[in-house]
């Protein structure tokens, strides 16, 4: 298996721009995570899905930022409009079932000019 | 590339008892961060210490502390007087410095720790 698979690696945008981050999780995994990470605040749980479905969105900083997983294979992180403040490496993780060990895919850094 | 390797996935010490964790990574860099993170039943990661690549001295946060060997490119984390809420996954992170851009991170597969009463 290739892992987790996110997508764009790297993504500079301007203020007030929409973005886009997607992530394709491990075949057969039926919890995603989606986590921000920053130096000054760690990794943060943004929110979650069990088989598609969002169970826990409580991390989710504001209106700005939403989540979908259309299917089992796919998820995005949208953020629109993006601001400089929004920038940090962003995750997706995923794994078979709840309590083991969730694999990381590479992340995104987002930079928000 | 930078990997890192956390070589025991499951850890179980005593209460009050000291347990320590070991993380080995990879990489040609010269100045670099290393974590350790927890993770409990929550799901949310949460940083427990934090050491700079260039800082010879081990970092420590209250009952953690950290064992950096640099050459060996080790970074081992110990718990000591292990209590119940210690209990979770803890997970080893290696941070790339670049530039203006931000940091990339790489994490090892993780060591699920039990305390036993």
């Amino acid at each position: 298996d290739a892992g987790v698979i996110q997508s764009p690696r790297h993504e500079v945008t301007e203020m007030g721009q929409e973005v886009t981050l997607r992530c394709k999780p491990i075949s057969g995994h039926d919890y995603l995570f989606w986590y921000r990470q920053t130096m000054m605040r760690g990794l943060e749980l943004l929110i979650y899905f069990n088989n598609n479905v969002p169970i826990d969105d409580s991390g989710m900083p504001e209106d700005r930022f939403s989540a979908k997983m259309p299917n089992a294979s796919f998820s995005t992180l949208k953020i629109q409009p993006s601001e400089p403040r929004d920038s940090a490496v962003y995750f997706c993780a995923s794994s078979m079932v709840w309590g083991t060990s969730p694999f990381f895919g590479p992340g995104t850094r987002l930079t928000v000019l | 590339a930078q990997t890192v390797t956390q070589s025991q996935p499951e850890m179980s010490v005593q209460e009050a008892e000291t347990v320590t964790l070991s993380c080995t990574y990879d990489t040609s860099e010269s100045d670099y961060y290393l974590f350790w993170y927890k993770q409990p039943p929550s799901r949310q990661m949460i940083l427990v210490i934090r050491q700079e690549a260039y800082k010879q001295q081990n970092a420590t946060e209250n009952r953690f502390s950290v064992n950096f060997q640099k050459a060996a490119k080790s970074f081992s984390l110990k718990i000591s007087d292990s209590q119940l809420g210690d209990a979770a996954m803890y997970f080893c992170a290696y941070a790339r410095l670049l530039s203006n851009t931000g940091n990339q991170f790489y994490f090892g597969t993780g060591t699920s720790l039990t305390v036993i009463p």
